[in-house]
Parts: C-alpha cells; sequence; structure tokens
C-alpha cells in the first residue's frame, strides 16, 4: 500500500544510547519532515527536507541528525538518547512545500529510560 | 507569529449529539487551515481543509469554515457517532514560513452509546 513506513514501532533505549528510526515513502513526496508528539503540546517540528540532498532544523533539532540521500527515506538519528526524547516520533509527507497536506506514517513510540 | 489555538479537552458526548470543537489561529499573510483526526495507535489523517477565507472544508460530516474576520476554524458535525471517537489537531500553514505546519495541542473526543 502506497503511503509512509515508519520502523520500527516502537522502541526502549538505555540513556546514552544512539539509534535511528526509519521513515520512507513510495509517492514521489519531494518534502517529507519528522515530529515529536508530547501531551498536551501537539506536534513540533524536528527537521524537514524539501528534497534529496537538503534539509534543515524545525522547532525542536537539538539532540537529533536527518539526512537525504533519497527522495524515498528521511531516516531521523538520535546521537545520545535521553529520557526528555522520550516521546512518539511521526514522519510525514507532502507533494510540495508548496501544495500543503500531510500523509502521515503510524509513529514510533520510543522510550529513554 | 503563527499559532494554532484549539479548545482544551477532553470532550465527551453521547451518540448522535452535536460537535463543535473550537479553533483559532494567529497568521501573517493568508494561511490555509487544516483539521487533522489521529484514531488510537495511529498517526494523523487530513480530514478537511480550506485555503482561503470563507472556504468551507467537509469530509464525512465533518465541516469547518474559514473565518478571517475572527480569525477562526471550528469543526463542526450535527450527529457524532461512536466512531468519531479520536483526537482532533487544527492546523495551519503559511506561505510566509514556507509552508510549515503549526499544529494545536489537539482535542480528545469519546463519544458514548
Amino acid at each position: 500500500n502506497a503511503g509512509v513506513t515508519q520502523t520500527p514501532k516502537f522502541q526502549v533505549l538505555k540513556t546514552g544510547q544512539s539509534m535511528t528510526l526509519q521513515c520512507a515513502q513510495d509517492m514521489n513526496h519531494e518534502y517529507m519532515s519528522w515530529y515529536r508528539q508530547d501531551p498536551g503540546m501537539g506536534l513540533r517540528l524536528i527537521h524537514y527536507s524539501v528534497g534529496a540532498g537538503i534539509t534543515d532544523q524545525g522547532e525542536v533539532p537539538n539532540g537529533y541528525n536527518v539526512s537525504r540521500s533519497t527522495t524515498e527515506d528521511f531516516p531521523l538519528r538520535l546521537l545520545s538518547a535521553a529520557p526528555s526524547q522520550t516521546s512518539v516520533y511521526f514522519c510525514a509527507s507532502s507533494y510540495s512545500i508548496e501544495q500543503p497536506g500531510y500523509t502521515f506514517g503510524s509513529g514510533t513510540r520510543l522510550t529513554v529510560v | 507569529g503563527n499559532s494554532v489555538t484549539q479548545m482544551e479537552g477532553p470532550v465527551t458526548l453521547s451518540e448522535e449529539a452535536f460537535l463543535t470543537i473550537n479553533c483559532t489561529y494567529t497568521a501573517t499573510g493568508y494561511p490555509s487551515l487544516f483539521w487533522y483526526v489521529q484514531y488510537p495507535g495511529e498517526g494523523l489523517q487530513l480530514l478537511l481543509k480550506a485555503t482561503k477565507a470563507d472556504d468551507k472544508g467537509s469530509n464525512k460530516g465533518f465541516e469547518a469554515t474559514y473565518r478571517k474576520e475572527t480569525t477562526s476554524f471550528h469543526l463542526e458535525k450535527g450527529s457524532v457517532q461512536v466512531s468519531d471517537s479520536a483526537v482532533y489537531f487544527c492546523a495551519l500553514s503559511a506561505s510566509n514560513t514556507g509552508n510549515q505546519f503549526y499544529f494545536g495541542t489537539g482535542t480528545s473526543l469519546t463519544v458514548i452509546p
């Protein structure tokens, strides 16, 4: 099925560990982004990309890295996990930044202990 | 700056009741406005949108009208069903910030039989 695929769905990390959250879309969307969802705070933009090879920071980028080597994939890396990064992470994509309207993945629930 | 304010939940209604979820926004320029719905354990799905003043977005019995004079985009449904139980997010996308999305904090709706 076409859409945005995120893996894993659940993950538990120890403080200081690193990991990569995967995101892939098969809709040939140029624009991709990562959000975190925390209770009472809605969704906050971490990083986004307007096309392969181009990334930029969102509202809460600290502690996260991204890269966009292909149109399809947009992985999010946690360099040294902290308890404050416990959250639900959503990847989203859209055809272009000029045509707003996201397709969201089903999310990754991350717990850092 | 750009921001979205939604009524706080949770909201509990009986089946067939009338639903209103208030949403107001602050934006420079002419934003596009959206309602997204998140069912338990899933990502966000676009419910409806409006791209200019006085436009009415509608889908699945839900409606919202873009009111520039009151900077509002309230979500309404005439007769809710148990299957409408979800979290609803109001969002805006503004061209002056590269069409980045700004989400409200979400309103949880529970419909009881």
